[in-house]
């Protein structure tokens, strides 16, 4: 059973476009849902980060968007450029605990000149 | 060095052998956790460390898997009996309680 559903699998905008990555989650003791930035070759690193509080999260052209209700999180990139050609990872983790990250498949965004 | 390394970067193995990675995390962190990470797929959590308390396993998807954790600081996780299907990249993370995750590079393990 997949408790963090991603989606798209991949993505392509042209530079500027506005890419949106979509995820869905099941278990309702998530309470920290990050995203991650995978380039080849390296290991992902943390892009931004949203709890359940608040509804959105905004950090430079990185965006987070949260729907508590309805389980679902999306993470959007404005002004999008070639340089953000990446694997995204959104994940989620229940704090205070063992604090395992379950993580959904990746989308594989690729940002045309 | 001020990231966590990985050691070795690349590892081609026979089938039917025995091979150790190793973690490096930064330096202070308390928290160390194995992932996988197969093609198309997302990464698989394995096992977690936290200081001295008992590790939690629930990931390790055989009993071929196993790891430890020295001095609470560097890690090797052993997989014996190597399988094709074993042919992943392995990732490790470290983090103080409660803090943001850094990943190092990983180990890509090929199982011919």
């Amino acid at each position: 059973q997949q408790q963090v559903k991603q989606s798209p699998q991949s993505l392509i905008v042209q530079k500027g476009g506005i890419p949106i990555i979509n995820c869905a989650y099941e278990n309702t003791a998530f309470d920290y849902f990050p995203w991650y930035q995978q380039f080849p070759g390296k290991g992902p690193a943390l892009l931004i980060a949203i709890r359940p509080d608040v509804s959105e999260k905004k950090e430079g052209r990185f965006t987070i968007s949260f729907n508590k209700s309805a389980k679902q999180f999306s993470l959007h990139i404005m002004d999008s450029q070639p340089g953000d050609s990446a694997t995204y990872f959104c994940a989620a983790l229940t704090q205070g605990g063992s604090e395992k990250l379950v993580f959904g498949k990746g989308t594989k965004l690729t940002v045309n000149p | 060095g001020a990231g966590v390394s990985q050691s070795p970067s690349n590892k081609v193995t026979e089938k039917g052998k025995d091979v150790e990675l190793r973690c490096d995390p930064i330096s202070g962190h308390t928290a160390l956790y194995w992932y996988r990470q197969s093609l198309g797929q997302g990464l698989e959590f394995l096992i977690y460390f936290q200081g001295n308390s008992a590790p939690d396993k629930s990931g390790l998807p055989s009993d071929r898997f196993s790891a430890e954790r020295t001095g609470g600081s560097v890690s090797t996780l052993t997989i014996q009996r190597t399988q094709q299907e074993d042919s992943a990249v392995y990732l490790c993370a470290s983090s103080s309680r409660g803090g943001k995750k850094f990943f190092g590079p990983g180990t890509r393990l090929t199982v011919l």
